[in-house]
């Protein structure tokens, strides 16, 4: 069945610390996986994305990690900074990259606390 | 253009009221997604359109859901008979199709509350 799951509802990191936010997705025909993050009182913003083709994309101080054979994706924050403190969502276009639907399946959250 | 944009922002009702939302797409961009997110939850697809057409709808949608894009352009998100099992942020994004960026532009949402 379609279902994207993060394995920790809250990450606590210290300022300056790199932070992993953990995500892990069922349906193997995927193709297509998406970081965003939704600070408080906001809609998601696009992190970064990534295509089955890859194993790893690198942005300004994320990196998204995929593993294919434990359908499992994770996304790697450099140097976390207080503004980073937010509620962090991977998403997966169940149809697959190039199919015509745009629809989205998210997981559930993890809310990423930035200690000063 | 600034981004996705919605109103109202927050909106309480009471149960039995109907309520209409808005979305303005980016003004280029030609699919349209509405996707409703409850506390502590990620958001849900509700249903999308590709310029006037509504091409999906999530089961999610009952019949006292009713979305609409008539030009293209913005969209209205219309329920009726509200319940307080409504009551969540609704969402809308949109996206360029054909551009080879399947980015989905997010708005603030609309915060539905049902008492």
């Amino acid at each position: 069945g379609e279902s994207v799951g993060l394995h920790l509802p809250t990450l606590s990191v210290q300022e300056g610390d790199n932070s992993i936010i953990n995500c892990a997705y069922s349906n193997s025909a995927s193709d297509y996986f998406i970081w965003y993050k939704q600070e408080s009182g906001k809609g998601p913003q696009f992190i970064i994305d990534i295509r089955s083709n890859m194993d790893k994309r690198q942005g300004q101080r994320v990196t998204v990690l995929l593993n294919k054979t434990v359908k499992h994706l994770s996304l790697q924050i450099a140097a976390t900074q207080p503004g980073d403190s937010a509620v962090y969502f991977c998403a997966e276009n169940p149809a697959g990259y190039s199919s015509n639907t745009g629809k989205l399946i998210f997981g559930q959250g993890t809310t990423l606390q930035v200690k000063p | 253009d600034t981004g996705v944009s919605q109103d109202p922002r927050h909106k309480i009702t009471k149960r039995g009221q109907n309520v209409t939302f808005r979305c303005d797409p980016i003004s280029e961009h030609n699919r349209l997604y509405w996707y409703r997110q409850t506390l502590g939850q990620g958001p849900e697809f509700l249903t999308y359109f590709q310029n006037e057409a509504q091409l999906e709808k999530s089961r999610l949608l009952s019949d006292r859901f009713s979305a609409e894009r008539p030009k293209g352009s913005f969209s209205t998100l219309e329920i009726q008979r509200t319940e307080q099992g409504d009551s969540a942020m609704y969402l809308c994004a949109s996206s360029a199709i054909g551009t080879g960026n399947h980015e989905q532009y997010f708005g603030p949402g609309t915060r539905l509350t049902v008492t």
